[in-house]
Protein backbone atom coordinates (compact mmCIF):
# COMPACT_ATOMS: atom_id res chain seq x y z
CA UNK A 1 0.00 0.00 0.00
CA UNK A 2 1.02 3.48 -1.19
CA UNK A 3 2.18 5.92 2.40
CA UNK A 4 0.46 8.38 0.40
CA UNK A 5 -2.64 8.22 -1.85
CA UNK A 6 -4.87 10.26 -4.44
CA UNK A 7 -7.14 10.12 -6.49
CA UNK A 8 -4.89 10.67 -10.26
CA UNK A 9 -8.12 12.39 -11.78
CA UNK A 10 -8.22 14.15 -14.35
CA UNK A 11 -10.88 16.31 -12.50
CA UNK A 12 -12.56 18.71 -15.01
CA UNK A 13 -14.41 21.36 -13.72
CA UNK A 14 -15.66 24.93 -15.33
CA UNK A 15 -14.52 28.35 -14.32
CA UNK A 16 -16.30 29.70 -10.99
CA UNK A 17 -17.02 25.90 -9.31
CA UNK A 18 -15.57 24.24 -6.42
CA UNK A 19 -13.83 21.24 -6.24
CA UNK A 20 -12.16 18.97 -3.32
CA UNK A 21 -9.44 16.76 -3.53
CA UNK A 22 -8.69 14.32 -0.96
CA UNK A 23 -5.92 12.21 -0.16
CA UNK A 24 -5.21 9.24 2.81
CA UNK A 25 -2.21 8.20 4.13
CA UNK A 26 -0.95 4.98 5.99
CA UNK A 27 1.08 6.20 8.59
CA UNK A 28 -0.55 7.49 11.65
CA UNK A 29 3.23 8.68 12.94
CA UNK A 30 3.10 11.09 10.21
CA UNK A 31 3.19 14.57 11.68
CA UNK A 32 3.53 17.05 8.93
CA UNK A 33 1.32 17.27 6.04
CA UNK A 34 1.63 19.26 2.52
CA UNK A 35 -0.17 20.10 -0.60
CA UNK A 36 1.87 20.96 -3.68
CA UNK A 37 1.34 22.24 -6.90
CA UNK A 38 2.90 21.09 -9.86
CA UNK A 39 2.32 22.74 -13.58
CA UNK A 40 2.91 20.12 -16.76
CA UNK A 41 6.61 19.25 -17.26
CA UNK A 42 7.49 21.51 -14.64
CA UNK A 43 8.46 21.59 -10.45
CA UNK A 44 6.46 21.10 -8.15
CA UNK A 45 5.75 24.24 -6.11
CA UNK A 46 4.55 24.40 -2.42
CA UNK A 47 0.80 25.50 -2.27
CA UNK A 48 0.39 25.31 1.35
CA UNK A 49 0.80 23.36 4.61
CA UNK A 50 -1.99 21.53 6.14
CA UNK A 51 -2.91 22.50 10.06
CA UNK A 52 -4.87 20.50 12.10
CA UNK A 53 -7.43 23.21 12.69
CA UNK A 54 -7.89 23.41 9.26
CA UNK A 55 -6.25 26.49 7.46
CA UNK A 56 -7.20 28.86 4.15
CA UNK A 57 -5.18 30.64 1.67
CA UNK A 58 -7.56 33.30 -0.47
CA UNK A 59 -9.17 29.90 -2.41
CA UNK A 60 -7.91 27.57 -1.83
CA UNK A 61 -8.38 25.50 2.06
CA UNK A 62 -6.62 22.76 3.22
CA UNK A 63 -8.04 20.22 6.24
CA UNK A 64 -6.26 17.25 8.17
CA UNK A 65 -8.25 14.50 9.77
CA UNK A 66 -5.89 12.35 11.86
CA UNK A 67 -8.80 10.46 12.96
CA UNK A 68 -9.89 9.20 9.51
CA UNK A 69 -5.83 10.16 8.46
CA UNK A 70 -6.78 11.87 5.57
CA UNK A 71 -6.56 15.05 3.75
CA UNK A 72 -8.64 17.43 1.72
CA UNK A 73 -7.78 20.50 -0.60
CA UNK A 74 -11.04 22.66 -0.90
CA UNK A 75 -10.64 25.18 -4.28
CA UNK A 76 -13.49 27.30 -4.51
CA UNK A 77 -14.01 29.95 -7.69
CA UNK A 78 -11.83 27.91 -9.69
CA UNK A 79 -9.58 29.70 -12.31
CA UNK A 80 -8.30 28.66 -15.83
CA UNK A 81 -4.99 29.24 -13.89
CA UNK A 82 -5.56 26.09 -11.59
CA UNK A 83 -5.01 23.75 -14.06
CA UNK A 84 -2.23 21.23 -12.45
CA UNK A 85 -1.42 18.40 -10.64
CA UNK A 86 -1.75 18.60 -7.12
CA UNK A 87 0.46 16.60 -5.34
CA UNK A 88 -0.67 15.60 -1.61
CA UNK A 89 2.57 15.47 0.87
CA UNK A 90 3.66 13.84 4.35
CA UNK A 91 6.30 12.76 6.48
CA UNK A 92 8.03 9.35 6.86
CA UNK A 93 11.05 9.46 9.64
CA UNK A 94 14.88 9.26 8.43
CA UNK A 95 17.64 8.07 10.17
CA UNK A 96 18.48 10.51 12.89
CA UNK A 97 15.20 11.15 14.06
CA UNK A 98 14.54 13.42 11.20
CA UNK A 99 11.80 13.59 8.51
CA UNK A 100 11.22 13.13 4.86
CA UNK A 101 8.56 14.02 2.84
CA UNK A 102 6.54 11.76 0.98
CA UNK A 103 4.53 12.34 -1.92
CA UNK A 104 1.25 11.31 -3.43
CA UNK A 105 1.21 11.29 -7.09
CA UNK A 106 -0.51 13.45 -7.59
CA UNK A 107 -4.88 14.41 -8.57
CA UNK A 108 -4.59 16.11 -12.07
CA UNK A 109 -7.70 19.44 -12.37
CA UNK A 110 -8.54 20.73 -15.42
CA UNK A 111 -10.77 23.80 -15.37
CA UNK A 112 -12.57 24.78 -18.83
CA UNK A 113 -14.20 27.93 -19.79
CA UNK B 1 18.03 35.45 -8.23
CA UNK B 2 18.28 32.73 -5.99
CA UNK B 3 17.39 29.34 -7.00
CA UNK B 4 18.34 25.51 -8.40
CA UNK B 5 19.89 25.24 -11.61
CA UNK B 6 19.59 21.86 -13.05
CA UNK B 7 21.50 21.23 -16.19
CA UNK B 8 20.85 19.03 -19.01
CA UNK B 9 17.21 19.90 -19.26
CA UNK B 10 17.10 16.76 -21.52
CA UNK B 11 19.26 14.08 -21.70
CA UNK B 12 19.33 10.73 -23.91
CA UNK B 13 21.91 8.11 -23.15
CA UNK B 14 22.73 4.47 -24.12
CA UNK B 15 22.43 1.28 -22.59
CA UNK B 16 25.16 0.67 -20.84
CA UNK B 17 26.33 4.58 -20.01
CA UNK B 18 27.35 6.37 -17.00
CA UNK B 19 25.20 10.02 -17.26
CA UNK B 20 25.56 13.08 -14.73
CA UNK B 21 22.97 15.40 -13.66
CA UNK B 22 24.38 18.68 -12.64
CA UNK B 23 22.41 20.65 -9.66
CA UNK B 24 23.51 23.77 -8.89
CA UNK B 25 21.97 25.94 -5.91
CA UNK B 26 22.68 29.68 -4.41
CA UNK B 27 20.00 29.59 -1.66
CA UNK B 28 22.53 29.02 0.94
CA UNK B 29 20.61 25.74 1.76
CA UNK B 30 22.51 23.18 3.65
CA UNK B 31 19.90 20.39 2.86
CA UNK B 32 19.82 18.90 -0.94
CA UNK B 33 17.79 15.77 -2.23
CA UNK B 34 17.22 14.00 -5.82
CA UNK B 35 13.71 12.80 -6.53
CA UNK B 36 12.81 10.35 -9.28
CA UNK B 37 9.47 10.76 -10.79
CA UNK B 38 7.69 8.57 -13.11
CA UNK B 39 4.59 8.92 -14.55
CA UNK B 40 1.77 8.02 -12.03
CA UNK B 41 3.94 7.77 -9.32
CA UNK B 42 5.10 10.34 -6.75
CA UNK B 43 8.74 11.66 -6.17
CA UNK B 44 10.65 8.92 -4.95
CA UNK B 45 13.91 9.83 -2.94
CA UNK B 46 16.86 8.57 -4.09
CA UNK B 47 20.08 10.68 -2.38
CA UNK B 48 19.84 12.96 0.24
CA UNK B 49 22.40 15.37 1.83
CA UNK B 50 22.09 17.39 5.17
CA UNK B 51 25.67 18.92 5.11
CA UNK B 52 28.65 18.87 2.86
CA UNK B 53 30.54 15.75 2.43
CA UNK B 54 28.01 13.74 4.11
CA UNK B 55 25.22 12.03 2.06
CA UNK B 56 22.15 9.42 2.26
CA UNK B 57 20.71 6.53 0.50
CA UNK B 58 17.34 7.46 -0.04
CA UNK B 59 14.32 4.54 -1.14
CA UNK B 60 15.50 3.98 -4.68
CA UNK B 61 19.11 4.52 -4.01
CA UNK B 62 20.67 1.53 -6.13
CA UNK B 63 22.11 2.33 -9.65
CA UNK B 64 22.82 5.95 -8.64
CA UNK B 65 25.61 7.76 -6.58
CA UNK B 66 26.34 11.21 -5.49
CA UNK B 67 28.63 13.36 -3.98
CA UNK B 68 28.51 16.87 -2.06
CA UNK B 69 32.13 18.35 -1.91
CA UNK B 70 30.73 21.87 -2.03
CA UNK B 71 27.71 23.36 -0.40
CA UNK B 72 26.17 24.34 -3.64
CA UNK B 73 26.70 21.41 -6.06
CA UNK B 74 24.62 18.00 -5.44
CA UNK B 75 25.45 15.94 -8.69
CA UNK B 76 23.54 13.01 -9.76
CA UNK B 77 25.28 9.93 -11.60
CA UNK B 78 23.03 7.62 -13.41
CA UNK B 79 24.86 4.41 -13.70
CA UNK B 80 24.81 1.55 -16.27
CA UNK B 81 23.37 -0.52 -13.02
CA UNK B 82 19.97 1.24 -12.63
CA UNK B 83 17.77 -0.48 -14.56
CA UNK B 84 15.00 1.90 -15.77
CA UNK B 85 16.63 5.33 -15.76
CA UNK B 86 14.27 6.83 -18.05
CA UNK B 87 12.87 9.26 -16.09
CA UNK B 88 12.45 12.90 -14.83
CA UNK B 89 14.90 13.76 -12.21
CA UNK B 90 14.20 16.62 -9.83
CA UNK B 91 16.57 18.12 -7.40
CA UNK B 92 16.00 19.98 -4.53
CA UNK B 93 17.12 21.92 -1.47
CA UNK B 94 15.69 23.17 1.52
CA UNK B 95 16.58 25.05 4.68
CA UNK B 96 15.63 22.40 7.16
CA UNK B 97 18.56 19.81 7.96
CA UNK B 98 15.61 17.26 7.57
CA UNK B 99 14.02 18.99 9.96
CA UNK B 100 11.86 17.19 12.64
CA UNK B 101 8.78 18.97 12.04
CA UNK B 102 9.95 19.96 8.67
CA UNK B 103 8.13 23.20 7.36
CA UNK B 104 7.71 21.30 4.15
CA UNK B 105 9.09 23.81 1.59
CA UNK B 106 11.37 22.32 -0.95
CA UNK B 107 12.90 24.65 -3.75
CA UNK B 108 13.21 21.87 -6.88
CA UNK B 109 15.20 23.03 -10.29
CA UNK B 110 13.36 22.57 -12.89
CA UNK B 111 14.53 18.71 -13.72
CA UNK B 112 15.82 16.99 -15.83
CA UNK B 113 14.53 14.32 -18.44
CA UNK B 114 16.70 11.41 -18.65
CA UNK B 115 15.89 9.13 -21.41
CA UNK B 116 17.67 5.79 -22.33
CA UNK B 117 17.53 4.41 -26.12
Amino acid sequence: RKEVEQDPGPFNVPEGATVAFNCTYSNSASQSFFWYRQDCRKEPKLLMSVYSSGNEDGRFTAQLNRASQYISLLIRDSKLSDSATYLCVGTSHLSGGYNKLIFGAGTRLAVHP
Amino acid sequence: DGGITQSPKYLFRKEGQNVTLSCEQNLNHDAMYWYRQDPGQGLRLIYYSQIVNDFQKGDIAEGYSVSREKKESFPLTVTSAQKNPTAFYLCASSIDVGSRVPSGELFFGEGSRLTVL
